[in-house]
């Protein structure tokens, strides 16, 4: 079957050190492959998407990237995080072909 | 560009009351329409979804949705709700099938009342 990995399930980090969460999805190849930031009350902001090995494209300018190394990763990172970067971090996936968008269980970041 | 309007912010109901949560969307083609629970802390399951074809789609956990061209709705109904319903609820409209490049709105919290 076909699952999502999503960790740190937490992280607490202090302005200006690096981030580095990560994805994996089980059970499925050459998925399209989803970053999402939720704010408190609101609703999910697309901030990378990936269709194949080293194809990222960008949704919003921001303090953070993304790459995807092998077919079933995706990783986002920062240099050095900004209060702003707090929120709940999502991963997500899909087959081009077959929705639904299938989600992991988040990460708590709170940037302090 | 495609938007999602959520009204109301948060719904309160009684357990075994029924439910509708409205959504509104605005898109210039044929929307793809989903909606989606998230329980606090987790990530978000899809409920139902809408491609074509009949107006009223049946989702997971009893819910169920009813297209609107001519009011550019996407409601979400329940005829009894239970305690686990409690959670938030968002729709959200895409321009294909890719449902990740869908636009969510800002959500519903549900709270069920014993």
């Amino acid at each position: 079957s076909q699952t999502i990995h999503q960790w740190p399930a937490t992280l607490v980090q202090p302005v200006g050190s690096p981030l580095s969460l990560e994805c994996t999805v089980e059970g499925t190849s050459n998925p399209n492959l989803y970053w999402y930031r939720q704010a408190a009350g609101r609703g999910l902001q697309l901030l990378f998407y990936s269709v194949g090995i080293g194809q990222i494209s960008s949704e919003v300018p921001q303090n953070l990237s993304a790459s995807r190394p092998q077919d079933r990763q995706f990783i986002l990172s920062s240099k050095k995080l900004l209060l702003s970067d707090s929120g709940f971090y999502l991963c997500a996936w899909e087959t081009g072909s077959s929705p639904p968008l299938h989600f992991g269980n988040g990460t708590r970041l709170t940037v302090t | 560009a495609q938007s999602v309007t959520q009204p109301d912010i948060h719904i309160t109901v009684s357990e075994g009351a029924s439910l509708e949560l409205r959504c509104n969307y605005s898109y210039g083609a044929t929307p793809y329409l989903f909606w989606y629970v998230q329980s606090p802390g987790q990530g978000l399951q899809l409920l139902l979804k809408y491609f074509s074809g009949d107006t009223l789609v049946q989702g997971i956990k009893g819910f169920e949705a009813e297209f609107k061209r001519s009011q550019s709705s996407f409601n979400l109904r329940k005829p009894s709700v239970h305690w686990s319903d409690a959670a938030e609820y968002f729709c959200a409209v895409g321009a294909s099938t890719n449902a990740g490049k869908s636009t969510f709105g800002d959500g519903t919290t549900l709270t069920v009342k014993p």
